[in-house]
């Protein structure tokens, strides 16, 4: 199993919808949760953290289930800028010290008139 | 402005060569980490740094050497060993690499073409 699951899509919704993405993580241990988004030939760049009681950023909306262990996200009134593969990233601290990050292979997003 | 360079963009060698992949930051950050990206897979961790003069391997060491001589500069070396070497390689930093969330920042990567 995969440490970080997501469905590579693509979800094509139109402009104005919502869409929503899951992300399953296997390691219990997992301590923090993060949702970047990279677009095509670009370097990822962090959407937002995850915390414990949810958070919202504007149209974007996160939430973690830890007894499900998995995350989400919801974008709202969808853009065609949104268009991008939104990458699932869960922290764990190393033994050795440090945390890692393991990035899920990403959902890709595209927006449409 | 504050922010992570990488150079060159794009990068062509032949197979044999060792290549060095430019990484800096003026972020002020402790932590800098390298990154490569290949298609249908999920980033991975090639080595890491805590702090000046001491760094860590990843889960894909091998093949790749660094070095952390300074605070803002983490370069990374594609060796000869290296089997597979092209990818998109993206170096990141964050305030820490330890305890509470600190998030990682990525410069706009390296694309390696080894033919």
């Amino acid at each position: 199993r995969k440490e970080v699951e997501q469905d590579p899509g693509p979800f094509n919704v139109p402009e104005g919808a919502t869409v929503a993405f899951n992300c399953t993580y296997s390691n219990s241990a997992s301590q923090s949760f993060f949702w970047y988004r990279q677009d095509c030939r670009k370097e990822p760049k962090l959407l937002m953290s995850v915390y414990s009681s949810g958070n919202e950023d504007g149209r974007f909306t996160a939430q973690l289930n830890r007894a499900s262990q998995y995350i989400s996200l919801l974008i709202r009134d969808s853009k065609l800028s949104d268009s991008a593969t939104y990458l699932c990233v869960v922290q764990i601290q190393r033994t050795g010290g440090g945390n890692k990050l393991t990035f899920g292979t990403g959902t890709q997003l595209k927006v449409e008139l | 402005d504050g922010g992570i360079t990488q150079s060159p963009k794009y990068l062509f060698r032949k197979e044999g060569q060792n290549v060095t992949l430019s990484c800096e930051q003026n972020l002020n950050h402790d932590a800098m980490y390298w990154y490569r990206q290949d298609p249908g897979q999920g980033l991975r961790l090639i080595y890491y740094s805590q702090i000046v003069n001491d760094f860590q391997k990843g889960d894909i060491a091998e093949g790749y050497s660094v070095s952390r001589e300074k605070k803002e500069s983490f370069p990374l070396t594609v060796t000869s060993a290296q089997k597979n070497p092209t990818a998109f390689y993206l170096c990141a930093s964050s305030i820490r690499s330890s305890g509470a969330i600190y998030e990682q920042y990525f410069g706009p990567g390296t694309r390696l073409t080894v033919t």
